[in-house]
């Protein structure tokens, strides 16, 4: 089945730096992956969309500029939280599907905390 | 905007007991509704279901979909401690890649 391996699993920064999250798929490609993310007893909620080789679609209420996105090859999505404060700890979680009408398929997240 | 509705909000039965969890839902063109199962970390697939009336089932869980009256449901039966975790439903419209998801219903059950 399709596999998406995300990486770190847990991180721990200082406020005021900025922490990259990689998502990959593994065993497919992906021309879109998703990131989520996701508050204590909270449901996942979208953040932005990622498009290989064009700009991620971002949801409303999402800053472009503090979450920045890159999909530069069919494989790999990065999420890079900048200038992190203590309100930006969440876990965060990619997600892709492995053909049209597939079902998404999640990495294993990201915890993040701001110190 | 989409919307996913799920009940109960959290669930505490006994080991071999059954359960239903709801999902009801509002989306401009249905696609899909999918279930899933959240422990630690990331979400597990569960179900697909795009079709009303047709049950999928995987060992104890089921699911079905009912898309006159909007809503689905996941059975299971004979629980057992490791099925606890939180269960989480979402749709996806058509021309639309993402998925809204529910609050999810989390489901404890006691040995």
């Amino acid at each position: 089945g399709a596999v998406v391996s995300q990486h770190p699993s847990r991180v721990i920064c200082k406020s005021g730096t900025s922490v990259k999250i990689e998502c990959r798929s593994l065993d497919f490609q992906a021309t879109t992956m998703f990131w989520y993310r996701q508050f204590p007893k909270q449901s996942l909620m979208l953040m932005a969309t990622s498009n290989e080789g064009s700009k991620a679609t971002y949801e409303q209420g999402v800053e472009k500029d503090k979450f920045l996105i890159n999909h530069a090859s069919l494989t790999l999505s990065t999420l890079t939280v900048t200038s992190a404060h203590p309100e930006d700890s969440s876990f965060y979680i990619c997600s892709a599907r492995d053909g049209t009408g597939s079902p998404l398929h999640f990495g294993n997240g990201t915890r993040l905390t701001v110190t | 905007e989409d919307k996913v509705v799920q009940s109960p909000l959290s669930l505490v039965v006994h080991e071999g007991d059954t359960v239903t969890l709801n999902c009801s839902y509002e989306v401009t063109n249905f696609r899909s509704l999918l279930w899933y199962k959240q422990e630690k970390k990331a979400p597990t697939f569960l179900f697909m279901l795009t079709s009303s009336g047709i049950e999928k089932k995987s060992g104890r869980l089921s699911s079905i979909l009912d898309k006159k009256e909007l809503f689905s449901i996941l059975n299971i039966t004979a629980t057992q401690t490791g099925d606890s975790a939180i269960y989480l439903c979402a749709v996806r419209g058509a021309g639309n890649e993402k998925l809204t998801f529910g609050t999810g219903t989390r489901l404890t059950i006691i040995p």
